[in-house]
């Protein structure tokens, strides 16, 4: 069983679209998480949400938005996509509060702008 | 200077060689500290994981914490080709509300040469 799982795996785009890429966990936590992995490897948080709270990185355009339908599900929209939003994107999730915060990853979307 | 600092490599060991891979930080703040371990093209999958200073050993792999000098270390004994990926250090403290935000370094990625 895949315990956090996103689709797609791969997107490739045109700039200035409307993206959506989707993530799913069965572990039951409550915290979801979305990273960005650039080409150097750099991995960096955009958000994390409970059903309490979403903590947004300062640092992330509001182009990007996360949208949580429920508890297992946090999905993440970007609009007018720009060539510097080609990355990695990876989602996490965590059982908050635990001992620290032990996140388990995704696989990643593999995101191209073209 | 960044929160945390990781030697990014690479780093290319022989098959049976001990790895020591490390990182400092500033923020005095973090209380846990994870190493991740990420194969080429998949998530990061937690590995060790220490709360405050000492030492945490898993089979092969031992973890230490110097909280008085702000270092973290990772040993790897015998290392073997499976061992190949890039390893991030990662650690958190209390956000507020209950909740922990993780901060990464960059990764070191390790090759283990049979």
């Amino acid at each position: 069983d895949t315990a956090v799982s996103q689709t797609p795996k791969y997107l490739v785009t045109q700039m200035g679209n409307d993206k959506s890429i989707k993530c799913e966990q069965n572990l039951g936590h409550d915290t979801m998480y979305w990273y960005k992995q650039d080409s150097k490897k750099f991995l960096k948080i955009m958000f994390s949400y409970n059903n309490k709270e979403l903590i947004i990185n300062e640092t992330v355009p509001n182009r990007f938005s996360p949208k949580s339908p429920d508890k297992a599900h946090l999905n993440l929209h970007i609009n007018s996509l720009e060539l510097g939003d080609s990355a990695v994107y990876f989602c996490a999730s965590s059982q908050v509060p635990t001992n620290g915060d032990t996140q388990y990853f995704g696989p990643g979307t593999r995101l191209t702008v073209l | 200077q960044k929160e945390v600092e990781q030697d990014p490599g690479p780093l290319s060991v022989p098959e049976g060689a001990i790895v020591s891979l490390n990182c400092t930080y500033s923020n005095s703040a973090f209380q846990y500290f994870m190493w991740y371990r990420q194969y080429s093209r998949k998530g990061p999958e937690l590995l060790m994981y220490t709360y405050s200073s000492g030492n945490k050993e898993d089979g092969r792999f031992t973890a230490q914490v110097d909280k008085s000098s702000k270092y973290i270390s990772l040993f790897i004994r015998d290392s073997q080709p499976s061992d190949s990926a890039t390893y991030l250090c990662a650690m958190s403290a209390n956000s507020g509300a209950g909740s922990y935000q993780l901060t990464f370094g960059k990764g070191t990625k390790l090759s283990v040469i049979p």
